[in-house]
């Protein structure tokens, strides 16, 4: 069946990078294309950015200056690296997936927790 | 940007009640456009696509409507299982969501 999985740190300091991992199974990366969408705590959902299907990226204007996405097919994972987090940067990070015929998340990752801590 | 007004923010019905919540685009989205529930601690689930369709799985007491840049989400008869909060989704354009509405039993 489908499934997304996040991996990543719990804390991270202030300035420092955040790496996240999601490792997805039941479907193939070259046929889905896989996005980051990020929740800080008791607020809404942000788009962060795209792993197309192709191998192409898309970013979120707001992020795009220090957020990079990439992948490797043959281990079905998609990456996350954030550089110069804040403490507003502290949010649960999601993994959902779409088709390019289909554009709307049909699944998500349980996400991962993420503390910037000064 | 396509900005995604939701509202109400927050929610409070009865139990068999019907409730709607609304989202308005800044822009027109030609009805790219989804709706996801979330409940404490959970992802998104995807409840409906393309401002109408009901997505594999959910129940018939959900439903969406709307076109252009005003759409809905209708639950009838709520049941306490849909107690969560819902968000709406714009994928005309790059994905914008919706603020959110947290709904509650009264």
């Amino acid at each position: 069946q489908v499934q997304l999985k996040e991996t990543g740190p719990d804390l991270v300091q202030l300035t420092q990078t955040l790496s996240i991992t999601c490792t997805v199974s039941g479907f193939s990366l070259t046929t889905y294309n896989v996005h980051w969408v990020r929740q800080p705590p008791g607020k809404g959902l942000e788009w962060m950015g795209a792993m197309w299907n192709g191998g192409g990226t898309d970013y979120n204007s707001a992020f795009k200056s220090r957020l990079s996405i990439s992948r490797d097919t043959s281990k079905s994972q998609v990456f996350l690296k954030m550089n110069s987090l804040q403490t507003d940067d502290t949010a649960k990070y999601f993994c959902a997936r779409h088709t390019t015929v289909d554009p709307y998340f049909d699944y998500w990752g349980q996400g991962v927790m993420v503390t910037v801590s000064s | 940007d396509i900005q995604m007004t939701q509202s109400p923010a927050s929610l409070s019905a009865s139990l068999g009640e019907t409730v709607t919540i609304e989202c308005r685009a800044s822009e027109d989205i030609y009805n790219g456009l989804a709706w996801y529930q979330q409940k404490p601690g959970k992802s998104p689930q995807l409840l409906i696509y393309n401002a109408n369709s009901l997505h594999t799985g959910v129940p018939s007491r959900f439903s969406g409507s709307g076109s252009g840049t005003q759409y809905s989400l209708k639950i009838n008869s709520l049941q306490s299982e849909d107690v969560a909060s819902y968000f709406c989704q714009q994928y005309y354009n790059y994905p914008t969501f919706g603020g959110g509405t947290k709904l509650e039993l009264k």
